[in-house]
């Protein structure tokens, strides 16, 4: 079946400006989560949503950075006011659900680019 | 903190060469511990994984177990291909399962 999508999968913006990055999960997972690699700081956790649950934003940067799911699928990451170190892939898993026995399915990412 | 340390690369082998790549976590309780494969121009996958103390896991002739006193999981293989080039990445995820830690990964090229 279809893996994890993520869209788009490259961006470049200007410093300043809003993106948003999409991530379509493998359907039926309930577990979502967003990571960022970068090479400064390696891969590091974003946020996490599962089911109707509040999500875990403790990797969130800053408060530029927000994260949404709708109906329990689709995911969108948002930045604002983009910043040059926010520059990274953006990272999308998602999971049958959460928990140590559930491989994490990784997407392509979405490379951003801030100039 | 909790932390992944994994050897720095990039890791240079002649194909059919013996591999390691260290891994060692500092994290409370028992996570579970992975490794994670990304090969050029593709998304992570993953390699193997191990849940418990002495768990071995393994895949595609990779090998790793999970060695609670020494808090390792080293990444082995008996004899790398040059499809096996490609950067590994060591991982654990807590006991509440929510996020994976990553290491920094290591680069390997396997040369013929």
């Amino acid at each position: 079946g279809a893996g994890v999508s993520q869209s788009p999968s490259n961006k470049v913006t200007e410093k300043g400006k809003d993106v948003e990055l999409r991530c379509d999960p493998i359907s039926g997972h309930t577990a979502l989560y967003w990571y960022r690699q970068s090479l400064g700081q390696g891969l590091e956790f974003l946020i996490y949503f599962q089911g109707n649950s509040a999500p875990d934003k403790s990797g969130l940067p800053s408060d530029r950075f927000s994260a949404e799911r709708t109906g329990g699928s689709v995911s969108t990451l948002t930045i604002q006011r983009t910043q040059q170190e926010d520059s990274a892939v953006y990272l999308c898993a998602s999971s049958p659900r959460w928990g140590s026995s559930y491989e994490q399915y990784f997407g392509p990412g979405t490379r951003l680019t801030v100039t | 903190g909790n932390s992944v340390t994994q050897m720095e690369g990039p890791v240079t082998l002649s194909e059919e060469a013996f591999l390691t790549i260290n891994c060692t976590y500092t994290a409370t309780g028992y996570p579970s511990l992975f490794w994670y494969v990304q090969y050029p121009g593709e998304g992570l996958q993953l390699l193997l994984k191990a849940t418990k103390a002495d768990d071995k896991g393994s895949n595609k002739g990779f090998e790793a177990t999970y060695r609670k006193e020494t808090t390792s999981f080293h990444l082995e293989k008996g004899s790398v291909q040059v499809s096996d080039s490609a950067v590994y990445f060591c991982a654990y995820l807590t006991g509440g399962g929510n996020k994976l830690t990553f290491g920094t990964g290591t680069q390997l090229k396997v040369e013929l």
